[in-house]
């Protein structure tokens, strides 16, 4: 059972264009949701977090928008540069009951932006 | 500089062969990780250790095994029961949980021969 799902699996967007990923859930329990960056080759980084009682969380150019009611999160890449070509993964977690272990990631986004 | 680093950058496995991960960090974190990572699945929670001494199974523990003698230590080995093991092998570690952000290793690319 995948209990977060990601679209799209793959995105394309010209220099400058605004990059749109988003995620859905089902488990209400979940109260924090982080993105994730990967460049091939290497592992992923840490992006950007959110929490349920914001709607919108803005560092640089990158937003991630919140819907609790529809239990949907998006990343939104304004001016999507080549070099944010990597694969994001978003991710959500649950209140410890001991641990990292409620950490559950979606499958990936790949997202290549053309010069 | 403080950080995960993981070796070899490339394995390969022979038929019925057991193989060991390195990971290592100098991050003081107590928590470590081991994802497995296939081309279009995400990435999924193989073991993860909070201290030492101490370890737990995740989502697909099976053909896998761990050690945390070490708090700077988690070495991964993946058994000859395991009888899909090609992919990414990722390595991770966190201050407390993961919420507190995962710190990744540059992985492990393992292969069959």
């Amino acid at each position: 059972q995948q209990q977060v799902k990601q679209s799209p699996q793959s995105l394309i967007v010209q220099k400058g264009g605004i990059s749109i990923i988003n995620c859905a859930y089902e488990n209400t329990a979940f109260d924090y949701f982080p993105w994730y960056q990967q460049f091939p080759g290497k592992g992923p980084a840490l992006l950007i977090a959110i929490r349920p009682d914001v709607s919108e969380k803005k560092e640089g150019r990158f937003t991630i928008s919140f819907n609790k009611s529809a239990k949907q999160f998006s990343l939104h890449i304004m001016d999507s540069q080549p070099g944010d070509s990597a694969t994001y993964f978003c991710a959500a977690d649950r209140p410890a009951q001991g641990g990292s272990e409620k950490l559950v990631f979606g499958k990936g986004t790949k997202l290549t932006v053309n010069p | 500089d403080g950080g995960i680093t993981q070796s070899p950058k490339y394995l390969f496995r022979k038929e019925g062969q057991n193989v060991t991960l390195s990971c290592e960090q100098n991050l003081n974190h107590d928590a470590m990780y081991w994802y497995r990572q296939d081309p279009g699945q995400g990435l999924r929670l193989i073991y993860y250790s909070q201290i030492v001494n101490d370890f737990q199974k995740g989502d697909i523990a099976e053909g896998y095994s761990v050690s945390r003698e070490k708090k700077e230590s988690f070495p991964l080995t993946v058994t000859s029961a395991q009888k899909n093991p090609t992919a990414f092998y990722l390595c991770a570690s966190s201050l407390g949980t993961a919420r507190e952000k995962l710190f990744f290793g540059s992985g492990t690319q393992l292969s069959v021969l």
